[in-house]
């Protein structure tokens, strides 16, 4: 069974501050597939990155950077010089393919994310 | 291009009535998921369509519920004899086939959020 743990529920910085979201994963699959959305007071969920199994390359897009270790089961995201605009709840979540289920996203519990001006 | 679109965006109904609810999927997009998302629950994974084909429905969270898809489109979710713990924002994605896109991210539309009173 899969399962995602994102053990941080609330997070709380000032502008500017640095902040780095956790993410662990349990799967017996050899091929999956992680993802981050995010989720802003307005509701949608937004994607911002996907990762195969076979890539553990780190990724950098602007601000935010994401660290995929296999080793420890990890997909942690970073975001540098938070913005105010970054307030949302972000979800990481797992998939793999399935006859039955495509490619169903198991979600986590999501990490709330606060930037104070 | 447009993106994924539900119908109605608020619902609010009485315990015991029918209720059904709508999503267009981005054109050209062959899979579509529903989700519900709920305080106690999180983001849990409802049903999946390949085309108008649904392979397994066993996620739905009871017989009331159950869903269809026609023309390899739209796709309707539709609670029967509705209960306050049915009361959650439902959310609905669409994505093109890995073997198109070489990628199997959703895309969300931004939800119905059902209240049953």
């Amino acid at each position: 069974a899969q399962k995602v743990t994102q053990a941080q529920t609330e997070i709380s910085v000032v502008e500017k501050e640095d902040v780095t979201l956790d993410c662990v994963y349990e799967t017996r699959d050899t091929t999956y597939y992680l993802f981050w959305y995010k989720q802003p007071p307005s509701g949608e969920l937004v994607f911002l990155i996907r990762r195969n199994s076979f890539d553990e390359q780190n990724e950098i897009s602007g601000r935010y950077s994401w660290n995929f270790q296999k080793s420890t089961s990890s997909f942690n995201f970073t975001i540098t010089a938070s913005q105010v605009v970054d307030s949302a709840v972000y979800f990481c979540a797992l998939s793999d393919a399935n006859s039955n289920s495509g490619y169903a996203l198991n979600f986590g519990k999501g990490t709330s994310l606060l930037v104070t001006p | 291009g447009a993106g994924v679109s539900q119908s109605p965006s608020n619902k609010v109904t009485e315990k015991g009535k029918d209720v059904e609810l709508r999503c267009d999927p981005i054109s050209g997009h062959t899979a579509l998921y529903w989700y519900r998302q709920s305080l106690g629950q999180g983001l849990e994974f409802l049903i999946y369509f390949q085309g108008n084909s649904a392979p397994d429905k066993s996620g739905l969270p009871s017989d009331r519920f159950s869903a269809e898809r026609t023309g390899g489109s739209v796709s309707t979710l539709t609670i029967q004899r509705t209960q306050q713990e049915d009361s959650a924002v439902y959310l609905c994605a669409s994505s093109l086939p890995p073997y198109i896109s070489g990628t199997d991210t959703q895309y969300f539309g931004p939800g119905t959020r059902l209240t049953v009173l």
